[in-house]
């Protein structure tokens, strides 16, 4: 399984753009990388999915570097309500993939 | 319905009892997870069901815990004789069929609002 490692928290002020880093040395060939966004006492919820160079959709961008070791996803001008943990989750089906342990990001006024 | 479904929301049970956990997925969605999240932590892989294919068991921690999808639709994830270290949000997660892409890819997880299990 690829093991993911992220920052535990970050800070960030409304407004600013901010960049959370995930590392997946051991990413399969086949895998994807995703990211999930958790509010507390709600599951999950999908933000994006790549498998390399640069997806981008409504909310964020993800930028997957040409080793694929490593995947950052970029927020642009977050708001207070862009306070979540974010997940960075890397494999196949979920069932065989690992969700990392998260990144606290708190957004201040 | 428009969302997967879990119940009990909350559940308090002294130690050593049975619990069981209940999840509805997303109508017509084929695969079927259940995690578990302990205060604080990240998302733990306990089990996966996949269409008729034989569960993925390989996340489950003990032989107390079980689970089962009826009809390709319902699961129960069911803990016996619970633990105190068994205190945990419990969430389940479908998936629709045909997002795949490429070879084993994830698409897109959709997360009920978990059960949050408390043992005393």
């Amino acid at each position: 399984l690829a093991k993911t490692t992220q920052p535990i928290s970050m800070d960030s002020y409304e407004g600013q753009e901010v960049n959370i880093t995930c590392s997946h040395n051991n990413i399969a060939t086949n895998d994807y990388i995703t990211w999930y966004q958790q509010f507390p006492s709600q599951g999950p919820r999908f933000i994006i999915q790549g498998y390399k160079t640069k997806v981008t959709n409504e909310v964020a961008s993800l930028f997957i570097p040409a080793d694929r070791k490593s995947s950052t996803l970029s927020l642009p001008r977050v708001s207070l309500s862009d306070t979540a943990v974010y997940y960075c989750l890397v494999g196949g089906r979920a069932g065989k993939s690992t969700f990392g342990d998260g990144t606290t990001l708190t957004v201040k006024p | 319905g428009a969302g997967v479904s879990q119940s009990p929301s909350n559940k308090v049970t002294e130690k050593g009892k049975d619990v069981e956990l209940r999840c509805d997925p997303i109508s017509g969605h084929t695969a079927l997870y259940w995690y578990r999240q302990s205060l604080g932590q990240g998302l733990e892989f306990l089990i996966y069901f996949q269409g008729n294919s034989a569960p993925d068991k390989s996340g489950l921690p003990s032989d107390r815990f079980s689970a089962e999808r009826t009809g390709g639709s319902v699961s129960t994830l069911t803990i016996q004789r619970t633990q105190q270290e068994d205190s945990a949000v419990y969430l389940c997660a479908s998936i629709a069929p045909g997002t795949y892409r490429l070879a084993d890819p994830t698409g897109e997880l959709f997360f009920g609002e978990g059960s949050r299990l408390t043992v005393l």
